[in-house]
């Protein structure tokens, strides 16, 4: 079983829509948890991150964390075209040991 | 501006003859790293640095290596390339226990 599993997808939605990604995980040593947008050929780069379990908001983007069910997930709301990309999961401990999930590719149709 | 930066873009190489991929940030970050990419693996972290002259192995070592003598550079090293090691290398570099790291732009290698 691997530590991060992320539905590799791919995703297509129409514009406008609300977009739910998410990964699992197994190691309960995680607390830091990140969410990173990957355009083609072009490296991650970090869209959102939270600490522990809750909610964070920003802008059309809103992350969860579920610790106790050990699940994660980002919501893009109103959905764009430019939105299109890879979106990988990261999570790490208290050190750097940080692990990534496979990503999913979303594509957002005009 | 702050960034990553890896050269070169693309490389393709036969098998065997050595290689180096420059990494050099300019946000003076401590900690440094080297993932590769692959369908359906996701990043895989190869050798990380948590400072100057301090490296260690990440996943999937095998068939590389790494410097840190200066803060700013990392390179990475493929000493006997072989067409497993083909792949989408990314310098990744942070402060300290930072939330997230800034990444480089890529390296698309090939070996034939």
């Amino acid at each position: 079983q691997k530590e991060v599993e992320q539905d590799p997808g791919p995703l297509s939605v129409p514009e406008g829509a609300i977009v739910s990604l998410n990964c699992t995980y197994s190691n309960s040593a995680f607390q830091y948890f990140m969410w990173y947008r990957q355009y083609s050929r072009k490296g991650p780069e970090l869209l959102m991150y939270t600490y522990s379990s809750g909610n964070k908001e920003d802008g059309r983007f809103t992350a969860q964390v579920d610790k106790s069910s050990k699940y994660i997930s980002l919501f893009i709301r109103d959905s764009q075209p430019s939105d299109s990309a890879t979106y990988l999961c990261a999570m790490r401990g208290d050190n750097n040991d940080m692990r990534f999930g496979a990503g999913t590719r979303l594509t957002v149709k005009p | 501006e702050a960034q990553v930066t890896q050269n070169p873009r693309y490389l393709i190489t036969v098998t065997g003859k050595k290689l180096t991929v420059t990494c050099s940030q300019n946000m003076n970050h401590e900690y440094m790293s080297w993932y590769r990419q692959d369908p359906g693996l996701g990043l895989r972290q190869i050798y990380y640095s948590m400072n100057v002259e301090v490296t260690d192995k990440g996943d999937v070592p095998e068939g590389y290596k790494v410097s840190r003598k200066e803060k700013r550079n990392f390179p990475l090293i493929l000493e006997s390339p072989s067409p497993n090691q083909t792949s989408l290398y990314f310098c990744a570099s942070g402060t300290g226990l930072s939330y997230g790291y800034t990444f480089g732009s890529g390296t698309r290698l090939t070996v034939v």
